[in-house]
């Protein structure tokens, strides 16, 4: 268990939707980080956070967003759902707005886009 | 681009056997090299880091990695796999600008008895 929680683990939406996908890092952990996995991309960065601010922005797409809250915990909103955007997101944590140590991952939330 | 190479992206090996999944990464990305392990249904775990120091680099559950600036790589190795290293590996390493850990695509390790 990395300590880092991610909601829901599974969604199942259609084309045009939104959703939220929720995290929460591992006590103690200012950084958070997302990622999308899919099959044809691979891990693919989408942002980070440091202590409620925004630090990095990777490949993440305009009708994506995402946000830190002053308790540390973080969500992923994803909108005008397309089939592609199917994929496994992943939260990570790490103490430290620099990535030279461990990112603590969580178990990922499964988006499916029919 | 930035970018890390793994060159295999199906390992297939008998159970006992050494294994090497070979990495490659571009010289736009930085020389802080990572290797994580996802098991299904799981998130990545650290496997080993490479920041500075000695080439050769010792993690958990046996595996090591090789730095090599010259040839710009970073192999994973373990002189004897198990079943339970059946797993997804993989590569990666932090952008120049130390924000994030860009990955290579994966290589599927299969132990088979």
């Amino acid at each position: 268990d990395s300590g880092v929680t991610q909601t829901p683990k599974h969604l199942i939406t259609a084309t045009g939707q939104r959703v939220t996908l929720r995290c929460s890092p591992r006590s103690g952990d200012l950084s958070v980080y997302w990622y999308q996995q899919s099959l044809d991309q691979g891990l693919q960065f989408l942002i980070q956070y440091y202590n409620g601010e925004e630090r990095a922005k990777g490949n993440i797409l305009e009708r994506f967003s995402a946000q830190q809250f002053p308790d540390l915990h973080s969500e992923l909103n994803l909108s005008s759902l397309e089939l592609g955007d199917s994929a496994l997101y992943f939260c990570a944590s790490s103490p430290r707005t620099g990535a030279t140590g461990e990112l603590f991952f969580g178990e990922g939330s499964r988006l499916t886009v029919l | 681009a930035q970018s890390v190479t793994q060159l295999d992206s199906q390992v297939p090996v008998f159970e006992e056997a050494p294994v090497e999944l070979r990495c490659n990464y571009s010289s736009s990305v930085s020389v802080y090299l990572f290797w994580y392990v996802q098991y299904p249904n799981q998130g990545l775990q650290l496997l080993l880091k490479y920041l500075s120091g000695s080439t050769l680099v010792k993690g958990i559950n046996g595996f090591e990695a090789e730095f090599n600036k010259s040839q710009t790589s970073f192999h994973l190795r373990k002189p004897s796999v198990h079943i339970s290293d059946t797993a997804e590996y993989f590569c990666a390493a932090l952008n120049q600008a130390g924000t994030a850990l860009i990955f290579g695509k994966g290589t599927t390790l299969s132990v088979s008895s």
